[in-house]
């Protein structure tokens, strides 16, 4: 079946340190892959998504490459801010609409 | 524009009793999804409603249900109430064709059981 791992958190990190974090995907075919932001006490938000092999999301400062060969999908930031500090979590779409989520990796960006 | 709305924003059941969660998907989104975050198994897929319909359910028994209403919203209901369903319930809207590729969220609603 479907599966997405994370990199295991939490991460602490500096502000305006560079920041990756992890996915990487179990799927047949060429599923939709997701990055979702979790803030303190609210729901998910989409941050970015790509498609298809080779797209690039990108937002607010956050990218992440589609990457077939090694079936991955990391988060990366040039510069991290404070109010960056969230849960993050990587997920994948194939068939049937549902997504399915990576375990969450919590981010928190000191001053 | 207004986002997906859940209520309540929080509950408190008693073990073996029934909740009732609502919510209301974006203007003009025809599915709604239902997924459980739960301390330490991260988020798991629950339900799907595409116009009216159940399209999906994932892996939970049958005393997770739910419906969809001729105005796209939804409800969830769990019945027999057990201390593990204590969980963030979220509810996601998405649109047709190509957009239905993004999935919105809601706040959550947060389920304790008691």
């Amino acid at each position: 079946g479907n599966s997405v791992t994370q990199m295991e958190g939490p991460v602490t990190l500096s502000e305006e340190a560079f920041l990756t974090i992890n996915c990487t995907y179990t799927a047949t075919g060429y599923p939709s892959l997701f990055w979702y932001v979790q803030y303190p006490g609210e729901g998910l938000q989409l941050l970015l998504k790509a498609t298809k092999a080779d797209d690039k999301g990108s937002n607010k400062g956050f990218e992440a490459t589609y990457r077939k060969e090694t079936t991955s999908f990391h988060l990366e930031k040039g510069s991290v801010q404070v109010s960056d500090s969230a849960v993050y979590f990587c997920a994948l779409r194939k068939t049937a609409r549902q997504l399915t989520f990576g375990s969450g990796t919590q981010l928190t960006v000191l001053p | 524009e207004a986002g997906v709305t859940q209520s309540p924003t929080h509950l408190i059941k008693t073990r073996g009793q029934q909740a009732t969660l609502r919510c209301s998907p974006i203007s003009g989104h025809t599915s709604v999804y239902w997924y459980q975050q739960a301390l330490g198994l991260g988020l798991q897929f629950l339900l799907w409603y595409d116009e009216g319909e159940e399209r999906n359910r994932g892996n939970f028994p049958p005393r997770f249900s739910g419906r969809q209403f001729p105005n796209y919203s939804s409800e969830l209901n769990v019945n027999a109430l057990e201390l593990e369903d204590s969980a963030l319930y979220l509810c996601a809207s998405s649109s047709v064709g190509q957009a239905a590729y993004e999935q919105y969220f809601g706040p959550g609603t947060r389920l304790t059981v008691t």
